[in-house]
């Protein structure tokens, strides 16, 4: 089926470090992609997306490229901020058991970053 | 921006007996809805497929019988937790689906503890 495989962390950076996160996927078709952050005792909220080959998504200073050819989807962020330590997933929507399209998740990446 | 509203974010309860969380789509009418759970420092992995006025659909190795799942409307549905023991602790988040658009909206979560 499909899945979803990003780096393990945790990654730890000092600000104003440039941040990579890489994320690569394996699924039949076309599938849209999205990178979600959580914050400490929250839900998901989405960061940016996807939906076809070579589109890129951008928010807040994050950017991720859709490439098809490496079957990838990695988060950059030239600068990073204390603020934007959370645990970053990246997904991609797959049909679930369900018959509805569902989110299929990496296992997440806990970013660090040290004033 | 849309909100999904789950509640509640914490409860603790004894082994033995059932609980209730609710998931509310505040300003969107949602006829699917997904129910994940979350280990510590892992993925989200969905249990279960609700959709409105109709049963869910589980994946597989979740138990139906005791992750009871009622989509009664298109803005609300619920997750009960029947007979709870200790292994079920965990934090529980709903994602609701925008029937306009499409797009995945999380709620907090809800951290279950069961003594």
């Amino acid at each position: 089926g499909d899945s979803v495989t990003q780096m393990e962390g945790p990654v730890t950076l000092s600000e104003e470090a440039f941040l990579t996160i890489n994320c690569t996927y394996t699924a039949t078709g076309y599938p849209s992609l999205f990178w979600y952050v959580q914050y400490p005792g929250e839900g998901l909220q989405l960061l940016l997306k996807a939906t076809k080959a070579d589109d890129k998504g951008s928010n807040k200073g994050f950017e991720a490229t859709y490439r098809k050819e490496t079957t990838s989807f990695h988060l950059e962020k030239g600068s990073v901020q204390v603020s934007d330590s959370a645990v970053y997933f990246c997904a991609l929507i797959s049909r679930s058991g369900g018959g509805a399209d569902g989110l299929t998740f990496g296992k997440g990446t806990h970013l660090i970053i040290q004033p | 921006g849309a909100v999904v509203s789950q509640h509640p974010s914490r409860v603790i309860c004894k082994s033995g007996t059932s609980v209730k969380i609710e998931c509310r789509s505040l300003d969107f009418q949602a006829t699917t809805m997904f129910w994940y759970r979350q280990f510590p420092k892992q993925s989200l992995m969905l249990m279960a497929t609700s959709n409105e006025g109709s049963k869910a659909t589980y994946e597989q190795g979740v138990e139906k019988d005791k992750f009871l799942i009622n989509h009664a409307s298109l803005t609300l549905s619920t997750l009960t937790v029947t007979s709870a023991h200790p292994e079920d602790s965990s934090f529980y988040i709903c994602s609701a689906r925008e029937n306009m658009g499409g797009y995945f909206h999380f709620g907090n979560g809800t951290r279950l503890t069961v003594t």
